[in-house]
């Protein structure tokens, strides 16, 4: 069972709307958790980086949220873009290893 | 532009066949990695380095092999290709602790085995 579970696993969302993509996890001792984005034939690239004593950090319209006591993480997309379309990766890190979430691949239509 | 490169981008290969995958990166990382992506999957570590000289295996390594010898570029090789390696493969590279520095990935190699 993959330690790291992301939902939905697609979703689709009119330019403009706002979304939020949910990242559970069960790795331990718990270091980092990452959001990626990857865009299509693209590899990832880092979004944020959140640790154990943070709860929130924003970048741009890209606002994630971590609960380390329920070991739950959110990535909210706030007035989404064409551009947001793409697969969103949750890593989550001991202090040997990263877990790679499946994804959620996000589609917005205009 | 300074980051990771792979190439190539795309290839298709027949069963048996071997054939390397380069990567290159110019940021002087320590850490470098490769990567399997497979459908409905999380990326999948098959072989790391911690610098030059240096490899070891991680969760995915049948089938692949690779070496360091310099800081700069990290060849995974497939020694004998099958179907089951069809995949899009990663290079990843990072400041020392990739767990604390995160990665810096290349676009990917698409490798189809027929």
């Amino acid at each position: 069972k993959n330690q790291v579970e992301q939902s939905p696993q697609s979703l689709i969302i009119l330019e403009g709307k706002n979304c939020t993509l949910q990242c559970n996890y069960t790795v331990s001792p718990f270091s980092n958790l990452r959001w990626y984005k990857q865009d299509t034939g693209r590899g990832p690239v880092s979004l944020t980086i959140m640790t154990f004593s943070e709860n929130t950090k924003s970048n741009g319209r890209y606002t994630a949220t971590l609960d380390a006591d329920t070991k739950q993480s959110s990535l909210h997309i706030t007035a989404s873009q064409l551009s947001d379309s793409a697969s969103y990766i949750c890593v989550v890190s001991d202090n040997n290893d990263m877990r790679f979430g499946a994804g959620t691949r996000l589609t917005v239509k205009p | 532009n300074a980051g990771v490169t792979q190439t190539p981008k795309f290839q298709v290969l027949k069963t048996g066949q071997s054939m390397t995958l380069q990567c290159a990166q110019d940021m002087n990382h320590e850490y470098m990695s490769w990567y399997r992506q497979d459908p409905g999957m999380g990326l999948r570590l098959i072989h790391y380095s911690v610098g030059a000289g240096i490899t070891d295996q991680g969760e995915v390594p049948n089938g692949y092999n690779v070496s360091r010898s310099t800081t700069e570029d990290f060849p995974l090789r497939l020694l004998s290709a099958a179907p089951s390696q069809t995949s899009v493969y990663f290079c990843a590279s990072s400041y020392r602790g990739h767990y604390n520095y995160g990665y810096t990935f290349g676009s990917g190699t698409r490798l189809t085995v027929v």
